[in-house]
């Protein structure tokens, strides 16, 4: 069975300073795994995924994930936040099966 | 442009109400789902399909129901809401393709039942 636990419901970083958002996993099979973010009042955007090529995965707005199998973990990071990146990060794992599972979501605050 | 649309993005209806939450995409994904959103909670997955004329239930128990009877198209109905139902319903779509197993996400309906 899957599953994926998000460390931390709420997240609140200065401007500048670097985001690290936890996401850990488990699965019985070589998992994908994804960041999603949401904006308020609209559905979830994906932010990069993992498909076992290149364990350090790019995303969208600076954003980067780090696979490691040894800790099942892909934690999330940007070296810099702005106040745009105020947002919820949801963290998902698919068995490449059809259903994915996602975590509780971690809210991301950003202080000017 | 590719998309994936949602309609109403707000609905407040009163108890025993059917009510049917329009979903489409113009991606030709086979793949859709829905799933309901609360605050601080995962997303729980009520219905998906497959493509056309295939449809299963999720994990979450729900007494809504859905169609598929094109492509594009996966309206969810419920045909009596009730307080209970008050959440936020998000529809999503992916494609077939190996290796591509990422959703796209519409912009979701926020139900109130009174």
């Amino acid at each position: 069975a899957q599953s994926v636990t998000q460390l931390g419901s709420h997240v609140s970083v200065s401007e500048g300073a670097l985001v690290l958002l936890r996401c850990n996993y488990s699965s019985s099979v070589p998992p994908y795994l994804f960041w999603y973010v949401q904006y308020p009042n609209q559905g979830l955007q994906l932010l990069l995924k993992y498909t076992s090529a290149a364990t350090l995965v790019k995303g969208i707005n600076g954003f980067e994930a780090e696979f490691k199998k040894s800790e099942t973990s892909f934690h999330l990071t940007k070296p810099s936040a702005h106040m745009s990146d105020a947002a919820e990060y949801f963290c998902a794992v698919s068995d490449k099966g059809f259903k994915t599972i996602f975590g509780a979501g971690t809210r991301l605050f950003v202080k000017a | 442009e590719a998309d994936i649309y949602q309609t109403p993005r707000y609905l407040v209806i009163g108890t025993g109400k059917k009510i049917t939450l329009e979903c489409s995409q113009t991606m030709g994904h086979d793949k859709m789902y829905w799933y309901q959103q609360d605050p601080g909670m995962e997303l729980h997955l009520i219905h998906y399909s497959y493509g056309v004329n295939s449809t299963e239930k999720g994990d979450l128990s729900s007494e809504s129901t859905v169609s598929r009877i094109r492509t594009e198209h996966f309206p969810l109905t419920l045909e009596s809401a009730r307080p209970s139902h008050t959440s936020q319903y998000l529809c999503a779509s992916s494609p077939s393709n190996r290796g591509a197993y990422e959703q796209y996400f519409g912009p979701g309906t926020r139900l109130t039942v009174t």
